[in-house]
């Protein structure tokens, strides 16, 4: 069971607008930045959001991040077909001394 | 631009030491304001991080509970390299093993290398 809570799944219409949670505790989310990672299947994941609303160069402006308390969101507006992956946010865990994980959600586009 | 290169074996036997290299290329595995990590991914545990070696003056190593007891992650300077060594192996160890690098937070990582736990 991973550290960080996400929904398993998720999904939009072309050009819709959806939102993935990610809850934590007091001792990652909390206390630390939330970062998001774009991962297709057979390949690594990939930086999306860093620092809980920063996007790495070359990351479209349709995503962004927000941080509120023990919680973190990603939203991606515009959904393209391009945009179908799963998605994983991460967190520094101060009483764990590691990194730690959400579960995961597929995001789908149909 | 940073690259990591990750090598090793791609099947391990039950009880034995999984070993895995990561070669850095585009910074020094002895950088001041980085940390060195390995992270594993399979379906049953979803992304796991292991371990992470970094320098600040000396080596530092941190780690998982969940693989403390068996896991040890140490830095090569003349390779500019960083290993992990997963000794014990079950089963369950099997797994999509990365490297990766952390600059604050996790921003480079390894192609990946599925390692099989199995006799």
């Amino acid at each position: 069971q991973s550290v960080l809570t996400q929904p398993p799944s998720a999904s939009g219409t072309p050009g819709q607008r959806v939102t993935i949670s990610c809850s934590g505790s007091s001792s990652s989310i909390g206390s630390n930045s939330a970062n998001w990672y774009q991962q297709v299947p057979g390949t690594a994941p990939k930086l999306l959001m860093y620092n809980n609303n920063q996007r790495p160069s070359g990351v479209p402006d349709r995503f962004s991040g927000s941080k509120s308390g023990t919680s973190a969101s990603l939203a991606i507006s515009g959904l393209q077909s391009e945009d179908e992956a799963d998605y994983y946010c991460a967190s520094w865990d101060g009483s764990l001394n590691g990194w730690v994980f959400g579960g995961g959600t597929k995001l789908t586009v149909l | 631009q940073v690259q990591l290169q990750q090598s090793g074996p791609g099947l391990v036997k039950p009880s034995q030491t999984l070993s895995l290299t990561c070669s850095i290329s585009g910074d020094s595995v002895s950088s001041h304001s980085v940390a060195w990590n390995w992270i594993r991914q399979s379906p049953s545990r979803g992304l796991e991080w292991l371990g992470r070696t970094f320098y600040r003056s000396r080596w530092y190593n941190d780690y998982a509970g969940s693989v403390k007891s068996r896991v040890t992650i140490n830095a090569d300077t003349s390779k500019n390299q960083f290993s992990l060594q997963l000794k014990s192996v079950t089963p369950e160890d099997t797994a999509i093993y990365y490297c990766a690098r952390t600059f604050g937070y996790i921003d480079y990582w390894g192609q990946g290398a599925l390692v099989t736990v199995s006799s």
